[in-house]
């Protein structure tokens, strides 16, 4: 079955880059997302990629997918005390429909 | 559009009870999904419905666990009996996946704690 894993916890310096890092199985997957959950919140879609991308930047946030390891990355740069949160990555074989979660990461930024 | 609305924010009750847990999607949307959000087992989805119609309730845990959705803009997810096991945040998430637009957008989540 399909499997999503991320590390738990991230700890970095405010201004510094982050960079969160997250693998799946299963090798049909057509889209990929980084989702964000603040406290208390649901989730949030930040960006996506399509599986026959190799990068997508958006303002501070650069997304890196690797397809033959099936390794997906989200780099956040200058991160802001803001930016502390609980970060997603899921993908799915079909726009909009069934998403397969990672654990999520927890970002803390130390000001 | 005000989003995706869930009722209540909060629930506590006791074992054994029933607990109904609303949600209303984003008008427009024409799939609807619900997740449970636990430390020990992150985020699971539960069913998902496609045009008012149960495609996939394979993550619903067991037979005390019912959802239905009787029109576009409502859907009930039903715990009955409830268990201290079942304590978690409960998420509801629409979405109108047609090409181009590929995000669920969630609700706030309701918490739910069963004594």
């Amino acid at each position: 079955g399909e499997d999503v894993e991320q590390s738990l916890f991230l700890s970095v310096r405010e201004g510094d880059s982050s960079v969160i890092n997250c693998t799946y199985t299963d090798s049909s997957s057509t889209y990929l997302y980084w989702y964000k959950q603040e406290p208390g919140a649901g989730l949030q879609l930040l960006t996506y990629i399509f599986s026959n991308m190799d990068m997508k930047q958006d303002q501070r946030l650069t997304v890196l997918l690797n397809k033959k390891d099936k390794h997906l990355s989200l780099r956040i740069a200058d991160t802001q005390t803001g930016d502390s949160a609980i970060y997603f990555c899921a993908e799915s074989y079909n726009a909009g429909n069934m998403l397969t979660f990672g654990g999520g990461t927890r970002l803390m930024v130390k000001p | 559009d005000a989003g995706v609305i869930q009722s209540p924010r909060h629930e506590v009750t006791e074992m054994g009870q029933e607990v109904t847990l609303r949600c209303k999607p984003i008008s427009g949307h024409n799939s609807l999904f619900w997740y449970r959000q636990t430390m020990m087992r992150g985020l699971e989805l539960l069913i998902y419905f496609n045009n008012n119609v149960p495609i996939d309730d394979s993550g619903m845990p067991e037979d005390r666990f019912s959802a239905k959705m009787p029109n576009a803009s409502f859907s009930t997810l039903k715990i009955q009996p409830s268990e201290p096991r079942d304590s978690a945040v409960y998420f509801c998430a629409s979405s109108f996946p047609l090409a181009g637009d590929h995000e669920q957008f969630f609700g706030p989540g309701t918490r739910l704690t069963v004594l």
